[in-house]
This record gives structure tokens, sequence and C-alpha cells, in this order.
């Protein structure tokens, strides 16, 4: 079965720092693998998508994120936050069932940025 | 950003009540969604839609049907609303079903039942 693990629900650091949201997945194929970032009373948005063509992945605002097989982590990094980062972030498996792709959510990250 | 729109942005209503979610789309994609958000869920599918008149369920669909009369609608319909569909609804478009599109998602409506 397919599954996504999003290791913290809450994560804070300051405006400088590197951001590190941590995400582990479970799939019996070879995973399509997604974030997206969604803002207060926005939806959500796509920051970068792994889909078997490079393991490291750039996206957007400075974003990039690393599929590694082995350990079945697909974590997101920036090397410096910006207080506009601050928002909730999801790590997205999508399956193939039928005739769609299926989208497994993980329950999120609330991403905190201080001054 | 992708041409979604959701209407109503917000709704309170009673239970027991119909209420009809409508989004629109200018993109002219094939396939559209509608997912629920609440909190420790992440988003789950209620139904999806991948033509006009072809619509299936998705994870969370009872108490929910849905229609598709043109390209770019797509109704969610709570035919009796409770409590317990009380969420955050998303609609969502993507261009292709089986080629790993991501979606585009449109703002949000916030449905409250009393």
């Amino acid at each position: 079965a397919q599954s996504v693990t999003q290791l913290d629900s809450h994560v804070s650091v300051s405006e400088g720092t590197p951001v590190l949201l941590r995400c582990n997945y479970s799939s019996s194929y070879s995973p399509s693998l997604f974030w997206y970032v969604q803002h207060p009373n926005k939806g959500l948005q796509l920051l970068l998508k792994y889909t078997s063509a490079a393991t490291l992945v750039k996206g957007i605002n400075g974003f990039e994120a690393e599929f590694k097989k082995s350990e079945t982590s697909f974590h997101l990094t920036k090397p410096s936050a910006h207080m506009s980062d601050a928002a909730e972030y999801f790590c997205v498996v999508s399956v193939l069932v039928g005739g769609y792709n299926k989208l497994i959510f993980g329950a999120g990250t609330r991403l905190a940025v201080h001054p | 950003d992708a041409g979604i729109t959701q209407s109503p942005r917000h709704k309170v209503t009673e239970t027991g009540t119909p209420v009809t979610l409508r989004c629109h789309q200018t993109e002219n994609h094939r396939y559209m969604y509608w997912y629920r958000q609440d909190p420790g869920h992440g988003l789950r599918l209620i139904h999806y839609s991948y033509g006009v008149k072809d619509t299936d369920k998705g994870e969370v669909s009872d108490g929910y049907s849905v229609s598709r009369s043109k390209t770019e609608d797509f109704l969610l319909t709570l035919e009796s609303a409770t409590s317990s569909q009380t969420s955050v609804y998303f609609c969502a478009i993507s261009g292709v079903g089986t080629d790993n599109s991501p979606l585009h998602f449109g703002n949000g409506t916030r449905l409250t039942v009393t």
C-alpha cells in the first residue's frame, strides 16, 4: 500500500537559517512525488515534483528536494528561510489507480519563520 | 495561477439542507477533482471527473454527488448536509490524468454545517 509520512507536524526556524522538512513514503511502484505549499486561506501551490528524471529536484522560491530510494525519503530543503515561507507544506505521492493518478497526501508540516 | 474559481468562498448552512458548490475552470483541462481538507487528514478525494458526464468516486464519496455537464464546470452537491461535512473543500484540475501531471488547486470553499 502507498502512504506518506511527514515526520514533523511543526517546524520553527529563524529567518536566514536553513529549512528541512522531512517526508518518507511507501510505494510498491516507482512513485511520482510532489511538494505543495499552502498559505492561509489559499489553495495548494505546487513547489516541485519528482518523476524519475533526476534525483535532485529544484522548485520555485529556492526550494529543492532529493529523492533517495534507499531511504524512501523525499525531504524538502531551502538554504535560507524567508518570512514569506511561513505556511503549511504537504508531501504527496501519486499512484496510478484505474484511469487516474490518485494523490496520497501527508498530514502536513507547518513551518514558522521567526525574525 | 491556473484559472480556477470556486463559489461560494464561504457558506453556513443547517443540517439536512442541500448544498451545491461550484468549480469553474478556464484552462480547458480534462480532469477535475473535489477534495476536502480536515485537520490531521491532509486532503482526501471525494469525487473526480475525467470528462463531460464522466465521473467516479474517490475515497470519501458517501453523502456527496457530482455533475459535469460542461468541460469548465464541476459541481459538488451535499444531498443533505451533516455536521461531519463541515470542512474546507478544494477543487483541482489537471490536463491529463495518467502522466503524473500535478494538480492545480482553487482557493477553497469553507463550509460550516450547523
